[in-house]
């Protein structure tokens, strides 16, 4: 079954602190994986697209890891700011066909 | 929000009534998408257009239809609006299915 698993569900920090969030998949065949953020009351916003041929990705203060091996990614986030308050999403795009596996998300809360 | 635009952004309906809501983008982007968003699950596809009059069934596509006569917009109806339809409706957009899709405002539905 194809299937994309997100952990911590929640997660507290201090401003300035780092954090990571994990995300396991079980989707095949592969075709590439995205990290969206979702502030409350809006739309998704992509953050970053790893296809099978690359294990990083970074974008500002957030990098993204994959490993297609293991079927596993993270998303790390540095020196947090209050504005990284948001809930941050999976996403595994399967090869066939148009079809996506997102997962249920990280609620991320920083605080002062 | 990358010149996507939903109408309406909240609506309150009655079991059985007919629902549409649009999705408007000024962007010329081939594909677009319409997800809906509960608790406790991921982003789910509805349907989705790789065209004008090209359209193709999602994840949870019962009770739903799609329309795409231009480029620029798309149309979800609910053909008899049910209960277990009341969700957060999202529409997106991206230039080819491998690359980043950009998502709308969101439409807060409530089916009494």
């Amino acid at each position: 079954k194809n299937q994309v698993e997100q952990s911590p569900q929640s997660l507290i920090i201090l401003e300035g602190k780092n954090c990571t969030l994990q995300c396991n998949y079980t989707v095949s065949p592969f075709s590439n994986l995205r990290w969206y953020k979702q502030d409350t009351g809006r739309g998704p916003v992509s953050l970053t697209i790893m296809t099978f041929s690359e294990n990083t990705k970074s974008n500002g203060r957030y990098t993204a890891t994959l490993d297609a091996d293991t079927k596993q990614s993270s998303l790390h986030i540095t020196a947090s700011q209050l504005s990284d308050s948001a809930s941050y999403i999976c996403v595994v795009k399967r090869n066939t066909g148009n079809q996506f596996y997102f997962g249920t998300g990280t609620s991320l809360t920083v605080i002062p | 929000d990358a010149g996507i635009t939903q109408s309406p952004r909240h609506k309150v309906t009655e079991t059985g009534t007919p629902v549409t809501l649009r999705c408007h983008q000024t962007e010329n982007h081939r594909y677009m998408y319409w997800y809906r968003q509960d608790p406790g699950h991921g982003l789910r596809l509805i349907h989705y257009s790789y065209g004008v009059k090209d359209t193709d069934k999602g994840e949870v596509s019962d009770g739903y239809s799609v329309s795409r006569s231009k480029t620029e917009d798309f149309l979800l109806t609910l053909e008899s609006a049910t209960s277990s339809q009341t969700s957060v409706y999202f529409c997106a957009i991206s230039e080819a299915d491998q690359e980043t899709q950009y998502f709308g405002p969101g439409t807060r539905l409530l089916v009494l």
